[in-house]
């Protein structure tokens, strides 16, 4: 089955200690994106990731890394959480060379920084 | 910076009501406009807008695009219980001349529909 897996699918932790989100998709899409989802904001793009070893910031980075060693896998550190990252964050991934427009995502990831 | 705005930010219906959901934006370069419906879980893909005047349809949903007017409109036609939740629209800022690059979604809209 086509899907995008996201892990942990919760998590509460405290502020600074490092947490590492993971994201795998098996339909050997090019594209990755992380986006994060809060009241009234929409999804918010934090990073995304052309093929693998390429990656380019969104509109909300700061407080994020990631890496694309793998076309697979796009995970989303924090290298030192804290309260304001809070929020729901979802992986996606297309394939560009389609060009359909469809980008599929994963179940989502709730992240509480206390 | 690119920017999608959409409107109403939320609408409670009955069932059998006809809805508009709009969505403007500003991006320096368009190629596409998607819209997505999300229920309780993740976003899911409707529609893929690029030019305008034609129409998309599924079954009581249909979107079209201005392009002159850098908008798009969703509309849903005898509304369902099942079709309440956020409607989101998004426009991708390509990279090298494919779909995605940087992607801008609209705050959403939130559908409620009542019996």
């Amino acid at each position: 089955e086509a899907q995008v897996t996201q892990n942990p699918r919760y998590l509460i932790t405290v502020t600074g200690k490092k947490l590492t989100v993971t994201c795998s998709q098996n339909m050997n899409h090019e594209y990755m994106s992380w986006y994060r989802q809060d009241p009234g904001l929409g999804l918010r793009q934090i990073y995304y990731s052309m093929n693998v070893e390429v990656t380019d910031k969104g509109d909300v980075p700061e407080g994020y890394k990631v890496s694309r060693k793998e076309k697979r896998n796009f995970p989303l550190i924090l290298e030192s959480p804290s309260p304001n990252q809070t929020s729901l964050y979802f992986c996606a991934s297309s394939s560009w060379t389609g060009n359909t427009g469809e980008l599929f995502f994963g179940e989502g990831s709730r992240l509480t920084v206390l | 910076e690119d920017k999608v705005v959409q409107s109403p930010l939320s609408l409670v219906v009955h069932e059998g009501d006809t809805v508009t959901l709009n969505c403007s934006y500003e991006v320096t370069n368009f190629r596409s406009l998607l819209w997505y419906k999300q229920e309780k879980k993740a976003p899911t893909f409707l529609f893929m807008l690029t030019s305008s005047g034609i129409e998309k349809k599924s079954g009581r949903l249909s979107s079209i695009l201005d392009k002159k007017e850098l908008f798009s409109i969703l509309n849903i036609t005898a509304t369902q219980t099942g079709d309440s939740a956020i409607y989101l629209c998004a426009v991708p800022d390509p990279a090298g001349g494919t779909s995605y690059g940087k992607l801008t979604f609209g705050q959403g809209t939130i559908l409620t529909v009542h019996p």
